[in-house]
């Protein structure tokens, strides 16, 4: 199994929907959990972060984290062309450990 | 706001040179990390860095990969002998002692011929 699975699409919405981006991982030692988002051949661009269980809300960005079933959620609300990129899930067990990133979903919003 | 910054941002080399990658992660940072994505792969932790030594590796980084912070603001990736599957865009991060929330720069791209 490996450590950090997530599909890697291509997702297509409408400009407006409501996107769902989900991570299913392994390693219960995993306690921050991280979504960047990346455009072609560019580095990755911290979106959201959390440490261990529960929510985040930063603007039309929501991340979710249920450590009892190991799933991490990004939710985009108001979806728009310019979201049209690839997003990666990655977690770490802490300061300094390395970070297990996900394959990416690459993301295409219509307008 | 302060970001992570890296030179070349395109390298091209010959099978079996050395490159030298730079990066100068942000300032009050003190855990400095490689990572690598060959093209259409998912991204891949090379080394992290404290404190002057290195705390984490993974298989990719062999013996023909090494860190290095030569000053107070520098970070450095060599690899000794390049192969033709080094060639990726290589990725510099950094982050802060007490979370793990790692700046990335923007990436060299490696070209090995």
């Amino acid at each position: 199994q490996k450590e950090v699975e997530q599909d890697p699409g291509p997702l297509s919405v409408p400009e407006g929907a409501i996107v769902s981006l989900n991570c299913t991982y392994s390693n219960s030692a995993f306690q921050y959990f991280m979504w960047y988002r990346q455009y072609s051949r560019k580095g990755p661009e911290l979106l959201m972060y959390t440490y261990s269980s529960g929510n985040k809300e930063d603007g039309r960005f929501t991340a979710q984290v249920d450590k009892s079933s190991k799933y991490i959620s990004l939710f985009i609300r108001d979806s728009q062309p310019s979201d049209s990129a690839t997003y990666l899930c990655a977690m770490s067990a802490g300061g300094g450990f390395k970070t297990i990133f996900g394959a990416g979903t690459r993301l295409f919003v219509k307008a | 706001e302060p970001e992570v910054t890296q030179t070349p941002s395109h390298q091209v080399t010959q099978m079996g040179q050395e490159v030298i990658l730079r990066c100068v992660p942000i300032s009050n940072h003190l855990y400095f990390y490689w990572y690598r994505q060959i093209l259409g792969q998912k991204v891949e932790f090379l080394v992290s860095f404290y404190n002057n030594e290195i705390s984490e590796k993974s298989e990719i980084f062999d013996d023909q990969f090494s860190v290095e912070r030569p000053d107070g603001s520098n970070f450095t990736l060599k690899i000794r002998s390049t192969k033709l599957e080094d060639s990726a865009m290589y990725f510099c991060a950094s982050s802060t002692a007490n979370t793990d929330t790692q700046y990335f720069g923007p990436g060299t791209r490696l070209t090995v011929l």
